[in-house]
């Protein structure tokens, strides 16, 4: 099946920092890419659509000018927290829509653990 | 907005049935699935139902919607220990890819 990869899987910074969060789908191309914030026991929200070539879909209530998000290539998305804080610490989980493929299905990536100290 | 629910957990026996419930408030939600998380694992689509079905059955897997009450579950025959994760349910209405998911379930077998 279709596979997705996120680079860091586990990231520590210092509070004020800015971390980069890479998706990217290894064997197919995708026009579209989702964001996605988990926390403990509460269901996955969705921050923002990443479309490639054009300005990321934020969700009410997400910062666009703290989570900067790149969809330079069919198959490379990322996720930038500017300036991070201990509440930013949490799950981060992005998913791609196969441009070729069944456009009912997502693939998602294992996720990236952010701790903001 | 759309409000999906599940319960946090579900302990079974092994070897027993899982039944893993979900409701949901938007009634012209299209796609409904199912998702598995493992630790450390991405998600997994394990099964989806459109929402003229009232029944899917997948080797193990058995989905059960009911519109009427706005209810879908996911049946686990035979539960192994591999089964062992966070299952969470998912809706998509007809005319965007976004995803409005439940807070999912954790599944926990006993021996």
């Amino acid at each position: 099946g279709a596979v997705v990869s996120q680079h860091p899987s586990r990231v520590i910074c210092k509070s004020g920092t800015s971390v980069k969060i890479e998706c990217r789908s290894l064997d197919f191309q995708a026009t579209t890419m989702f964001w996605y914030r988990q926390f403990p026991k509460q269901s996955l929200m969705l921050m923002a659509t990443s479309n490639e070539g054009s300005k990321a879909t934020y969700e009410q209530g997400v910062e666009k000018d703290k989570f900067l998000i790149n969809h330079a290539s069919l198959t490379l998305s990322t996720l930038t927290v500017t300036s991070a804080h201990p509440e930013d610490s949490s799950f981060y989980i992005c998913s791609a829509r196969d441009s070729g493929g069944n456009y009912n299905e997502q693939f998602f990536g294992p996720g990236t653990r952010l701790t903001v100290l | 907005g759309e409000d999906v629910e599940q319960s946090l957990f579900l302990s079974v026996r092994e070897g027993d049935s899982s039944v893993i419930n979900c409701t949901y408030t938007d009634s012209s939600s299209t796609y409904l699935y199912w998702y598995k998380q493992e630790p450390g694992a991405g998600l997994q689509l394990l099964t989806y139902i459109f929402s003229n079905m009232d029944m899917k059955q997948d080797q193990r897997l058995t989905v059960l919607l009911n519109k009427k009450d706005k209810h879908l579950s996911l049946r686990i025959a035979d539960t192994q220990t591999g089964d062992s994760a966070i299952y969470f349910c998912a809706l998509r209405g007809d005319s965007n890819y976004q995803l409005i998911w439940g807070a999912g379930t954790k599944l926990i077998i006993k021996p």
